[in-house]
């Protein structure tokens, strides 16, 4: 069975602080994993990866693809309240262009 | 574009009853999909499609139905409404598999309770 498992479930940090996020997977037919952020509603998109150890880059996000060993990280540095958020991992699959997510890291950022 | 689109945005439905949450893209993506996530919970892919005329099942397919008569319209059908089916239901679409950039678009969500 595909599955996506994501750790910590749940992060409270400072401003200011720096944070990754774990997101391992087991499924066949890989294709790509990306990274989304929701906060109140829908997801929005951060990152797709595709190649193991290009490094991918937004402001203060950025994230990494091990092909290898079946993991992905992504981290947040000098944290702000609004990176507060769920932050989704997702693999897409080949053939069926399917996503599975995993269940979320939920990181809150305080003052 | 308006992207992709949902109604409604809110809905309270008695065990039982029947609804059909309507999803729209205007952005002319052949693969569309519908979602449920449950408070806490990640994204559980209900059905897709990869085009009109064409569906398949996702990972919890039971006690919903959906069609794809156009494009544009990726309607699921709730029959037999029941509390485990009170969730947030997103509907998504993307550009084709041979696309460089397979990114998944949402729609802004439809809550829904079943009491």
């Amino acid at each position: 069975e595909d599955k996506v498992v994501q750790s910590p479930l749940s992060l409270v940090v400072h401003e200011g602080d720096t944070v990754t996020l774990n997101c391992s997977y087991e499924v066949t037919n890989f294709r790509s994993l990306l990274w989304y952020k929701q906060e109140k509603k829908a997801p929005t998109f951060l990152f797709m990866l595709t190649s193991s150890g290009i490094e991918k880059k937004s402001g203060r996000l950025s994230s990494i693809l091990d092909k290898k060993e079946l993991f992905s990280i992504l981290n947040i540095t000098a944290t702000q309240t609004g990176d507060s958020a769920v932050y989704l991992c997702a693999v897409l699959l080949y053939n069926t262009d399917k996503l599975i997510f995993g269940t979320g890291t939920r990181l809150q950022v305080f003052p | 574009n308006a992207g992709v689109t949902q109604t409604p945005k809110f809905r309270i439905l008695k065990i039982g009853q029947s609804m059909t949450l309507q999803c729209a893209q205007d952005m002319n993506h052949n693969y569309m999909y519908w979602y449920r996530q449950d408070p806490g919970m990640g994204l559980k892919l209900i059905y897709y499609s990869v085009g009109a005329g064409i569906t398949d099942k996702g990972e919890v397919p039971n006690g919903y139905n959906v069609s794809r008569s156009t494009t544009e319209d990726f309607p699921l059908r709730l029959e037999l409404a029941a509390p485990s089916q009170t969730s947030v239901y997103f509907c998504a679409s993307s550009d084709s598999v041979e696309s460089s950039y397979n990114e998944q678009f949402f729609g802004p969500g439809t809550r829904l309770t079943v009491l």
